[in-house]
């Protein structure tokens, strides 16, 4: 069964401390990985997405990597507007478009 | 990129009442797909929308209680329902291809 789990559940960092956030997947077959960041009452926005392992993205202080069975979302001197949940999901080969989403990581940059 | 946008944006119904909720994307898909996010959950997908045929509908979800419409490449709506309090949540909507991208939400409280 295609699984995707995220990790921490919560991280609370001081504004310009750099961290990691971890994502692990199983999945029969990867055609796409992706991040996204939703706030509070809002729909998840699109940041990232990972086709092959190797492959590497970046956005302002965000980075995202992809290995065979985990990804990481690299936050670099993170500010208070970086606080969000960020999510993580994966687009199997044998699910048309389908996404299966994990459980998010809540990130809380202190001032 | 694809924007999607949602109405209503939040709404409170009555117990034993029906809502609509609409999906309009910027662009032509061929798949459009509906979440329930419980509070302080992550996404769980009801059922993905196919233009011209049924739409396919995720375990634990019917679709007497969900019925979807999707009459063109652009639209699709979801209706919740004989609402109970136990279906309130928010409702998003995802279109795209490939990567899907989400709307603002449908923030549901049903009393």
């Amino acid at each position: 069964e295609d699984q995707v789990t995220q990790s921490p559940e919560a991280l609370r960092l001081q504004e310009g401390e750099s961290s990691s956030l971890n994502c692990s997947y199983t999945v029969s077959g990867l055609r796409g990985l992706f991040w996204y960041r939703q706030d509070p009452g809002k729909g998840p926005e699109f940041l990232f997405t990972l086709y092959s392992a190797g492959e590497e993205k970046e956005k302002e202080r965000l980075k995202a990597t992809l290995t065979k069975k985990e990804s990481f979302l690299h936050i670099t001197a993170p500010k208070p507007e970086d606080s969000a949940t960020y999510l993580c999901a994966v687009q199997a080969t044998n699910r048309d478009d389908k996404i299966i989403f994990g459980k998010g990581t809540r990130l809380h940059i202190l001032p | 990129s694809a924007v999607i946008s949602q109405k209503p944006s939040r709404d409170i119904c009555q117990r034993g009442t029906s809502l609509t909720i609409q999906c309009q994307v910027d662009s032509q898909v061929t798949m459009m797909f509906w979440y329930r996010q419980q509070p302080g959950q992550s996404l769980t997908l009801i059922a993905t929308a196919n233009q011209g045929s049924e739409a396919t509908y995720e375990s634990g979800f019917v679709i007497d209680k969900f019925p979807i419409s999707r009459p063109n490449l652009t639209f699709s709506t979801l209706t919740v329902s004989n609402m109970s309090p136990e279906d309130s949540s928010i409702y998003l909507c995802s279109g795209g291809v490939g990567t899907q991208y989400f709307g603002p939400g449908t923030r549901l409280l049903v009393l």
